[in-house]
């Protein structure tokens, strides 16, 4: 199965700050990642499709990148809202994974 | 608007069974490739089965093949995963989440709110 590792596993930011999220695959994915955002209770949100494409009603703060074994999650100008966990996934081959998850909280 | 309602999650013992269900409504259901995505307390996101929109091809992960079997009623809008020789790694909270096309999932665009599923004696 293709592994998915994220870092940094905990992320302290204030709000209107830059942040940056990175994953990577064991082995080359193409374009085929997305990114979901999960606040605690609730089921994940789907931000980002293909490495870079921002899902329909997701704030264009958010933006992805990347391709083969490297991809970043870029937040411009944090918001309350956007302290959540994060998390990226694969769907190059059928076995679909996840990464450990990212969680982004308040400095 | 897309809304998924699993239900089903409950206390098992070890090596019991159990079956969820996934109720789906505000779209064309028979139209979109369905999965299960577990999430262990404190854990991240694993997936742990898949379904084509026409019901056919089901696929899994090691960790669930040949003990968890993913099924679909479209004329009842509903999704399925029947769960056996439940251990307790098993012990999540279940989400039905929809893919984004009928002949694979891909990614998710929606999801439901989840079950939890608790394995233990």
């Amino acid at each position: 199965d293709i592994q998915m590792t994220q870092s940094p596993s905990t992320l302290s930011a204030s709000v209107g700050d830059r942040v940056t999220i990175t994953c990577r695959a064991s082995q080359p994915i193409s374009i085929w990642l997305a990114w979901y955002q999960q606040k605690p209770g609730k089921a994940p949100k789907l931000l980002i499709y293909e490495s870079s494409h921002l899902e329909s009603g997701v704030p264009s703060r958010f933006s992805g990148s990347g391709s083969g074994t490297e991809f970043t999650l870029t937040i411009s100008g944090l918001q309350p809202d956007d302290f959540a966990t994060y998390s990226c996934q694969q769907y190059h081959s059928y076995v679909y994974t996840f990464g450990q998850g990212t969680k982004l909280e308040i400095k | 608007e897309v809304q998924l309602l699993e239900s089903g999650g409950t206390l098992v013992q070890p090596g019991g069974s159990l079956r969820l269900s996934c109720s789906a409504s505000g779209f064309s259901f028979s139209s979109y490739a369905m999965s299960w995505v577990r999430q262990a307390p404190g854990k991240g996101l694993e997936w742990v089965a898949a379904l084509r929109s026409s019901g056919d091809r089901p696929y899994y992960p090691e960790s669930v093949k040949g003990r968890f079997t993913i099924s679909r009623d479209n004329s009842k809008n509903t999704l399925y995963l029947q769960m056996n020789s439940l251990r307790a790694e098993d012990t999540a909270v279940y989400f039905c989440a929809k893919g984004r096309y009928d002949n694979s999932n891909k990614y998710f665009d929606s999801w439901g709110q989840g079950t939890l599923v608790t394995v233990s004696s």
